[in-house]
C-alpha cells in the first residue's frame, strides 16, 4: 500500500537554484494538493488540482508552479529558490472534487534553501 | 471567509485522564469539519469528520469530536489518554470559492501525554 509517495525526502538548495518536487498517488484519486508546513503556521495550501488537467492557486502560490502530469502525478516546481521557501512540503490526494472525503498525505519533503 | 482557530498551542494530560483539544470555526453556510493527527516526521492522518447528522462524531483510535453549532466549536475528545496519543493535532474546515474546494487548517495543537 504505497498511498502517496513524495520524492525526494530531503533536499538542500542554494538561493536561485530550481527544483521540482515529485508526488504520485496510486489510489485513483481525482484531487491532489500541495501544502507547506512551517512552525507555528500549520499547513498552508500552495496549489491544488481538482482533476487531471486543472490546477488552482491556494493561499501561498507565489514563487511556485505546478503540473498535473496525469491522474497519478502532481509536481511542484520552485523556479528560483529563496530562503523563505525553506519548509516541509506535503502532497495529498483525495477522492472526488467536493472536499468531503479525507485527504491522504505523503511523508513530506524537507527542503532547506541556503 | 472560512477559518478555524486552535486556541491552545499545547495540551498536557496524564495517561488515563480524559483529553480535549479545542477548535472553533468561522464559516458562511454549513460547516464541514475535520481532525487530523501528525506523528513526528510523518504526513497527516485523518481522524474524523463532521458533515451532517449527529453532533458527536466517532473516529479512529478511540477519538471523538463534539460539534456545537451555537458555540461554533468542534472539540476533539478521548475518554482515556494514552502515551501513544502524543502528537500534533490539526483541525480543518472545507473552503469553497470560485476556484474550487480545499481544506483550511488551524495552526495545530501539540498533545503531550505523560505516563
Amino acid at each position: 500500500n504505497a498511498g502517496v509517495t513524495q520524492t525526494p525526502k530531503f533536499q538542500v538548495l542554494k538561493t536561485g537554484q530550481s527544483m521540482t518536487l515529485q508526488c504520485a498517488q496510486d489510489m485513483n484519486h481525482n484531487s491532489m494538493y500541495w501544502y507547506r508546513q512551517d512552525p507555528g503556521m500549520g499547513l498552508r495550501l500552495i496549489y491544488y488540482s481538482a482533476s487531471e488537467g486543472t490546477t488552482d492557486k491556494g493561499e501561498v502560490p507565489n514563487g511556485y508552479n505546478v503540473s498535473r502530469l496525469n491522474k497519478r502525478e502532481f509536481s511542484l516546481r520552485l523556479e528560483s529558490a529563496a530562503p523563505s521557501q525553506t519548509s516541509v512540503y506535503f502532497c495529498a490526494s483525495s477522492e472526488g472534487r467536493e472536499g468531503l472525503r479525507p485527504q491522504h498525505f505523503g511523508d513530506g519533503t524537507r527542503l532547506s534553501i541556503l | 471567509a472560512q477559518s478555524v482557530a486552535q486556541p491552545e498551542d499545547q495540551v498536557n494530560v496524564a495517561e488515563g485522564n480524559p483529553l480535549t483539544v479545542k477548535c472553533t470555526y468561522s464559516v458562511s453556510g454549513n460547516p464541514y469539519l475535520f481532525w487530523y493527527v501528525q506523528y513526528p516526521n510523518r504526513g497527516l492522518q485523518f481522524l474524523l469528520k463532521y458533515i451532517t447528522g449527529d453532533n458527536l462524531v466517532k473516529g479512529s483510535y478511540g477519538f471523538e469530536a463534539e460539534f456545537n453549532k451555537s458555540q461554533t466549536s468542534f472539540h476533539l475528545k478521548k475518554p482515556s489518554a494514552l502515551v501513544s496519543d502524543s502528537a500534533l493535532y490539526f483541525c480543518a474546515v472545507r473552503r469553497i470559492n470560485q476556484a474550487g474546494t480545499a481544506l483550511i487548517f488551524g495552526k495545530g495543537t501539540t498533545l503531550s501525554v505523560s505516563s
